[in-house]
């Protein structure tokens, strides 16, 4: 059964300590995606991988940081330094190359609370 | 302008009737165009791509107006799972900038 899984849910963690998220596909996608979506707004990239050991920033980088280390795995740090956290982070993977390279598709996402 | 725009809504739509709704966007230089479905607290999913000459699929058909710098959904004979809010996703710079629309939140009514 292929797909993007991310775990856990529901995160809850104390101000101050970094968190890492987890992000796996089994798509055999070359790119790879990190998204955060807060209440009312759209979607916004945080890092984007399109090969293994490389990644670019997003428009919201800081306070993130991310690694590529195989195909399937594209995990997330959120920083101490990441002023408002709290929110729901979403991974996303395509194919690389062609008009087919951004239909993305979604994991079922991290709801992050952060107190 | 902003870079990609949506009507936030919610648009109310009877079931069985048709609905249509656009997303703007400010770039000219745009590539590619796609539009996704998020239901309440879950994931985007994707719907369908915006070709240059439309495309259909189904009850759904997305137009592409390069013109007037916007692309369309159309959803005929809605039925109550078309309850959900509809993100456009707008893709240029050679696809290092991808924007998403805040979405378009519609519910089809009984």
């Amino acid at each position: 059964d292929g797909g993007i899984t991310q775990s856990p849910k529901y995160l809850f963690r104390k101000e101050g300590q970094n968190v890492t998220l987890s992000c796996e596909q089994n798509l055999n996608h070359d790119a790879m995606y990190w998204y955060r979506q807060d209440p009312g707004q759209g979607l916004r990239l945080i890092y984007y991988s399109q090969i293994v050991n490389d990644f670019q920033k997003g428009d919201i980088a800081e306070g993130y940081s991310v690694s590529r280390e195989k195909k399937e795995s594209f995990p997330l740090t959120v920083t101490s330094a990441q002023k408002n956290p709290t929110a729901f982070y979403l991974c996303a993977s395509s194919i690389a190359g062609g008009a087919l390279s951004y239909e993305q598709y979604f994991g079922p996402g991290t709801r992050l609370t952060v107190t | 302008r902003k870079e990609v725009e949506q009507d936030p809504g919610p648009f109310n739509v009877p079931e069985g009737a048709t609905v249509a709704f656009n997303c703007t966007y400010s770039n000219s230089a745009s590539q590619s165009f796609f539009w996704y479905r998020q239901d309440c607290r879950k994931e985007p999913k994707l719907l369908m791509s915006v070709y240059s000459s439309g495309n259909e699929d189904g009850r759904f058909t997305a137009q592409l107006n390069r013109a007037s710098q916007y692309i369309s959904l159309l959803i005929r004979d809605s039925k109550l799972s078309d309850s959900a809010t509809y993100l456009c996703v707008v893709i240029s710079g050679g696809g290092d900038k991808i924007i998403f629309g805040k979405g378009t939140r519609l519910h089809i009514l009984p």
